[in-house]
């Protein structure tokens, strides 16, 4: 059972570019929506995460805009870098009586092109 | 890697044989987590751990075991290992609840 769903699988943008990539969860008992960003051959790295009281946050280039009613969402980079060229994850959690436990999508690949 | 290592880094085993992997953390935390990659599935919790001695199941458990016996060590067992269990595993720490998740390089899996 897929919790959250991740779109789209792939994006290719070009430098200076701004993609989004989307995240709709399905269970409003989710209280914690963290991005990570992992490159090849290395682990995920945390990004930048939000908390449902607020609909914004933003880091660097990173920003995350969060729609509690349609229980969506996304992560913008702003001036898109061929650095940033990565897969992304989107992930939810909730706490619970042993802890709490990430659910994350399935992933967008980003390629940013000099 | 924040003081995670895993081991071994690289694995090719049969069908049918018992296969230990091994997380190692030199940061004290209380929460350690077990996932598997694999393409178009993201990350998919195995078990995880809230202390020493402590764990519980993630949504892919099945044909898996823990064992965390001291803070600093995390190990997966797969009893019997299987073609599908070919996967790219990784261990993840964190210091408390909803905190940053800091993840090990990865244990590339094959099972033939």
């Amino acid at each position: 059972q897929q919790q959250v769903k991740q779109s789209p699988q792939s994006l290719i943008v070009q430098k200076g570019g701004i993609p989004i990539i989307n995240c709709a969860y399905e269970n409003t008992a989710f209280d914690y929506f963290p991005w990570y960003q992992q490159f090849p051959g290395k682990g995920p790295a945390l990004l930048i995460a939000i908390r449902p009281d607020v609909s914004e946050k933003k880091e660097g280039r990173f920003t995350i805009s969060f729609n509690k009613s349609a229980k969506q969402f996304s992560l913008h980079i702003m001036d898109s870098q061929p650095g940033d060229s990565a897969t992304y994850f989107c992930a939810a959690s909730i706490k619970g009586t042993s802890g709490s436990r990430l659910t994350f999508g399935e992933g967008t690949q980003l390629t940013v092109n000099p | 890697d924040a003081g995670i290592t895993q081991s071994p880094r690289h694995k090719v085993t049969e069908t049918g044989t018992p296969v230990t992997l091994r997380c190692h953390q030199t940061e004290n935390h209380r929460y350690m987590y077990w996932y598997r990659q694999d393409p178009g599935h993201g990350l998919r919790l195995i078990h995880y751990s809230y202390g020493v001695k402590d764990t519980d199941k993630g949504e892919v458990s099945d044909g898996y075991s823990v064992s965390r016996s001291k803070t600093e060590d995390f190990l997966l067992t797969l009893e019997s290992a299987t073609s599908s269990q070919t996967s790219v595993y990784f261990c993840a720490i964190s210091p408390r609840e909803q905190e940053t998740q800091y993840f090990g390089p990865g244990t590339r899996l094959l099972v033939l």
